[in-house]
C-alpha cells in the first residue's frame, strides 16, 4: 500500500518568515496530494490540494508543489501569521477509490 | 456550510465494553469514512464504505470492529470489546466522489478506554 513520509516533525518560524513542509510519497500510481490543517481538538481540514497532472497550485499565502518523478509534493506557506500554527498534515491518495494516506504530521509554530 | 457531525465528542469506557461511534455524513456525500488518530500521531485509515458495504479496510479494521449504515442519515463505527489500544480520536469523513473528491472530516470523537 501507499506510504507517506512527511518531514520536518516540527517548525517554528517568526512571524513574517516562510515555512515549508515536505512529503514524499511511495506509490506512483497516487493521483491526488491534499493538504490539512488541524487545530487543537478539533478534525483535518483541508487547505489546499494538487492533482498529478499540475506541478504547482497557489492559493493567497499557501503553494504546493509536486514532482512526480521524485514522488514528493511540498507545502508553503508564505508571511506566515500566529493564526497559522497547528499540525499540518500531507495525504496521498491512490486510483480508484482507495482511502487516503495520511503522512506523520508537522507542527508548526509561528512565533509573533 | 454543511458539515460532518460526530457524536459523542467524548467517550469514556471501560475495557471490554461495547463502544457506538456516530456520524451524520454531508447529505449528498456517497462515500463514508472512519479514521483514528491516537494521541500525538498521525491519521490512520480504518475502513472506507460505499454502497451499502465496505470498499477498503485496513489491518487495524479487524474483527472487533463493523461499521453500519442504520438509515438515510447515519453512519456508525462500532467497537465490540474495547481495549486500552483503542484509546483514540476517532474521525468521520465523507466525500461525494470516491475517486476524485474531497474528504470532509468530522470534529471527531474522542474515546478513552479505562
Amino acid at each position: 500500500g501507499e506510504n507517506v513520509e512527511q518531514h520536518p516533525s516540527t517548525l517554528s518560524v517568526q512571524e513574517g518568515d516562510s515555512a515549508v513542509i515536505k512529503c514524499t510519497y511511495s506509490d506512483s500510481a497516487s493521483n491526488y496530494f491534499p493538504w490539512y490543517k488541524q487545530e487543537l481538538g478539533k478534525g483535518p481540514q483541508l487547505i489546499i490540494d494538487i492533482r498529478s497532472n499540475v506541478g504547482e497550485k497557489k492559493d493567497q499565502r499557501i503553494a504546493v508543489t509536486l514532482n512526480k518523478t521524485a514522488k514528493h509534493f511540498s507545502l508553503h506557506i508564505t508571511e506566515t501569521q500566529p493564526e497559522d500554527s497547528a499540525v499540518y498534515f500531507c495525504a496521498a491518495k491512490g486510483t480508484g477509490r482507495r482511502a487516503l494516506t495520511f503522512g506523520s504530521g508537522t507542527r508548526l509554530q509561528v512565533q509573533p | 456550510e454543511p458539515e460532518v457531525t460526530q457524536t459523542p465528542s467524548h467517550q469514556v469506557t471501560q475495557m471490554g465494553q461495547e463502544v457506538i461511534l456516530r456520524c451524520v455524513p454531508i447529505s449528498n456525500h456517497l462515500y463514508f469514512y472512519w479514521y483514528r488518530q491516537i494521541l500525538g500521531q498521525k491519521v490512520e485509515f480504518l475502513v472506507s464504505f460505499y454502497n451499502n458495504e465496505i470498499s477498503e479496510k485496513s489491518e487495524i479494521f479487524d474483527d472487533q470492529f463493523s461499521v453500519e449504515r442504520p438509515d438515510g442519515s447515519n453512519f456508525t463505527l462500532k467497537i465490540r470489546s474495547t481495549k486500552l489500544e483503542d484509546s483514540a480520536m476517532y474521525f468521520c469523513a465523507s466525500s461525494e466522489s470516491g475517486v476524485t473528491g474531497e474528504l470532509f472530516f468530522g470534529e471527531g470523537s474522542r474515546l478513552t478506554v479505562l
